[in-house]
């Protein structure tokens, strides 16, 4: 069964310590893996993509990781600040046997970045 | 500027009666899609559309009826058959049905239903 399943649940740290953030997933055929960032009450936005190829890819303090050999993806925040207090989700996607493009969602870790 | 606009933010309905979100996109992109969030679960895909005139269901479509007339615009109905509506939807557009370039999602309504 393809699942997405993201740990912790949730989070909490001091502004300026900084966090991982890990994304297990049993989806197959692998396409990409995508972390959004979702403040509450609003959608999700993009962070990062990563393709099979992939390692590591950076976009400012947001590094993702990814090891396709066993089907993991961590997101490290570096030097947290109040404002990435947000749910982090990790979305994989695969080529279905129709052709298609379907996305697996995770449930989401829950960040609280406190002062 | 660009992006995809939900309304209302918020919405109240009674048991029983149909209720209308609205999702329009000013991005130019062929594919819409509904989602449903709910506390602890992923979001979960109601309904897509990849072009104007066509739309698929997803993995939850029963309950749920969706039009898309115009390429900027996919309206998405929970009707009274929708035995669990109280949920966060959110409505997404992406350029290339989502293989590499990222969904792009507006800010979600929160439908209440007592």
């Amino acid at each position: 069964k393809n699942q997405v399943e993201q740990s912790p649940q949730s989070l909490i740290i001091l502004e300026g310590k900084n966090c991982t953030l890990q994304c297990n997933y049993t989806v197959s055929p692998f396409s990409n893996l995508r972390w959004y960032k979702q403040d509450t009450g609003r959608g999700p936005v993009s962070l990062t993509i990563m393709t099979f190829s992939e390692n590591t890819k950076s976009n400012g303090r947001y590094t993702a990781t990814l090891d396709a050999d066993t089907k993991q993806s961590s997101l490290h925040i570096t030097a947290s600040q109040l404002s990435d207090s947000a749910s982090y989700i990790c979305v994989v996607t695969f080529t279905s046997s129709g052709g298609y493009n379907k996305l697996i969602f995770g449930a989401g870790t829950r960040l609280a970045v406190h002062p | 500027d660009g992006g995809i606009t939900q309304s209302p933010k918020y919405l109240f309905r009674k048991e029983g009666q149909n209720v209308t979100l609205s999702c329009e996109q000013n991005l130019n992109h062929d594919a819409m899609y509904w989602y449903r969030q709910d506390p602890g679960q992923g979001l979960r895909l109601i309904y897509y559309s990849q072009i104007v005139n066509d739309f698929q269901k997803g993995d939850i479509a029963e309950g749920y009826s969706v039009s898309r007339e115009k390429k900027e615009s996919f309206p998405l109905t929970v009707t009274s058959a929708q035995k669990n509506p109280t949920a966060f939807y959110l409505c997404a557009s992406s350029a290339d049905r989502g293989r590499n370039s990222p969904l792009h999602f507006g800010n979600g309504t929160r439908l209440t239903v007592t």
